[in-house]
């Protein structure tokens, strides 16, 4: 079965600095990985996703993701955190499968992250 | 707008009533899903259809709990004699569904239920 883990329940960094909130999964074959954002009673909103290829993923509003296939992580980072960018984020991790299959979507329990002015 | 559209956003009903939430996709996605979330945790799929078809429940889908996408178009997610441990942000996402993709989901604003 595969799974997701987001060790931290909550992350704080300064506005300004530079911010990382980690993701570590499990899956029998090839990942892809994602990264989403919530907002207060909104619903997910995709920022980038991992399918082959660079490491390095660049997605939306500035953030990025390493993969590191070794360690099994996909941590998503910032190079400078914005108060607008506190938010809950998701990581998710789908098992590649037999191409055009449907393979399930796992959704970690999420980490808060708290820009502070 | 053509991202993927949900309604009611809120829905407040008595514990034993029935509710009906509606999600339509973005237009061109073949598969649609219906999530579940609770307050600090992360979506818990409960079904997916591949066009009409619904290929995939969750065994947190109980027999109280019914979804249709007649037509491959629209879907409707109906929960029956509701209880108290119902209430929660009900998700919609919609993916392509296309060969060779990675087949991203698109979430809907949500539908958040609470059941008094």
């Amino acid at each position: 079965a595969q799974s997701v883990a987001q060790p931290e329940d909550q992350v704080n960094v300064a506005e300004g600095n530079p911010l990382t909130v980690k993701c570590t999964y499990s899956v029998s074959g090839n990942p892809y990985l994602f990264w989403y954002v919530q907002y207060p009673n909104r619903g997910l909103q995709f920022l980038l996703k991992y399918i082959t290829g660079d490491n390095l993923v660049k997605g939306s509003y500035g953030f990025e993701a390493e993969f590191n296939k070794s360690q099994t992580s996909f941590h998503l980072k910032k190079p400078s955190a914005l108060v607008s960018d506190s938010a809950l984020y998701f990581c998710a991790v789908r098992d590649r499968g037999p191409s055009g299959g449907y393979q399930k979507v796992t959704f970690g329990t999420g980490t808060k992250l708290q820009v502070i002015p | 707008d053509t991202g993927v559209s949900q309604n009611p956003r809120h829905k407040i009903t008595k514990r034993g009533q029935n509710v009906t939430f509606r999600c339509d996709p973005i237009s061109e996605h073949n598969r649609l899903y219906w999530y579940r979330q609770t307050l600090g945790q992360g979506p818990e799929f409960l079904t997916y259809f591949q066009n009409e078809a619904q290929l995939e429940k969750s065994r947190l889908l109980s027999d109280r709990f019914s979804a249709e996408r007649p037509k491959g178009s629209f879907s409707t997610l109906e929960i029956q004699r509701t209880e108290q441990g119902d209430s929660a942000m009900y998700l919609c996402a919609s993916s392509p569904g296309l060969a060779g993709d990675s087949d991203t989901q698109y979430f809907g604003p949500g539908t958040r239920l609470t059941v008094l």
